[in-house]
């Protein structure tokens, strides 16, 4: 089993819709969870952390956490064409290192 | 301004000579990191350092080899060792290496080897 897994997509969303990017990973015991937004030919920028079960809101994101079925998600509302990119789920391990799952593809229609 | 500066950003080599990829960061952080990342692919963890002097191996070391002489820097060497180098390249750093804090990226170097 992978431990960060992510579907690679693309994911389509019309402009103005709500965007659903999921992550499963494998280690119970992982306690931090980011999203990393990568534009091609750019490197990684962090949009959300969360720590704990429930919902975390920045403007348009939302990250969600189920620790029990260990899942986590990230919303974007209102989507823009500028949200297109490749959405980076990454996860830590036990032993403290971020890692990282192959990302999902998310393309807003205009 | 703060930041990880990695240099060059685009690099091209020939087939058995190591390569050297720098990496400087201004932010105080502790931490520093190497990952790879190949098209389609995730970020995939090279080596890591907490503090100056040490290093440790992550998950694709082999054919790799880093410095921790200061705090600042942490270069990279691909060796001839390595079979598959040409790949994107990201320097990275946090500010304490327990998992909380999230991780500030260089903008990466481009390798090519021929």
């Amino acid at each position: 089993q992978k431990e960060v897994e992510q579907n690679s997509g693309p994911l389509s969303v019309p402009e103005g819709a709500i965007a659903s990017l999921n992550c499963t990973y494998s280690d119970r015991g992982s306690q931090s969870f980011f999203w990393y937004r990568q534009y091609s030919g750019k490197s990684p920028e962090l949009i959300m952390f969360i720590y704990s079960n429930g919902d975390k809101e920045d403007g348009r994101f939302t990250a969600q956490l189920n620790k029990a079925s260990q899942y986590v998600s990230l919303l974007i509302r209102d989507s823009q064409p500028s949200d297109s990119a490749t959405y980076l789920c990454a996860v830590t391990r036990v032993e403290d290192k971020i890692i990282f799952g192959k990302g999902t593809r998310l393309h807003i229609l205009p | 301004d703060g930041g990880i500066t990695q240099s060059p950003k685009y690099l091209f080599r020939k087939e058995g000579q190591n390569v050297t990829l720098s990496c400087e960061q201004n932010l105080n952080h502790d931490a520093m990191y190497w990952y790879r990342q190949d098209p389609g692919q995730g970020l995939r963890l090279i080596y890591y350092s907490q503090i100056v002097n040490d290093f440790q191996k992550g998950d694709i070391a082999e054919g790799y080899s880093v410095s921790r002489e200061k705090k600042e820097s942490f270069p990279l060497t691909v060796t001839s060792a390595q079979k598959n180098p040409t790949a994107f390249y990201l320097c990275a750093s946090s500010i304490e290496d327990r998992g909380y804090s999230p991780l500030h990226f260089g903008n990466g170097t481009r390798l090519t080897v021929t």
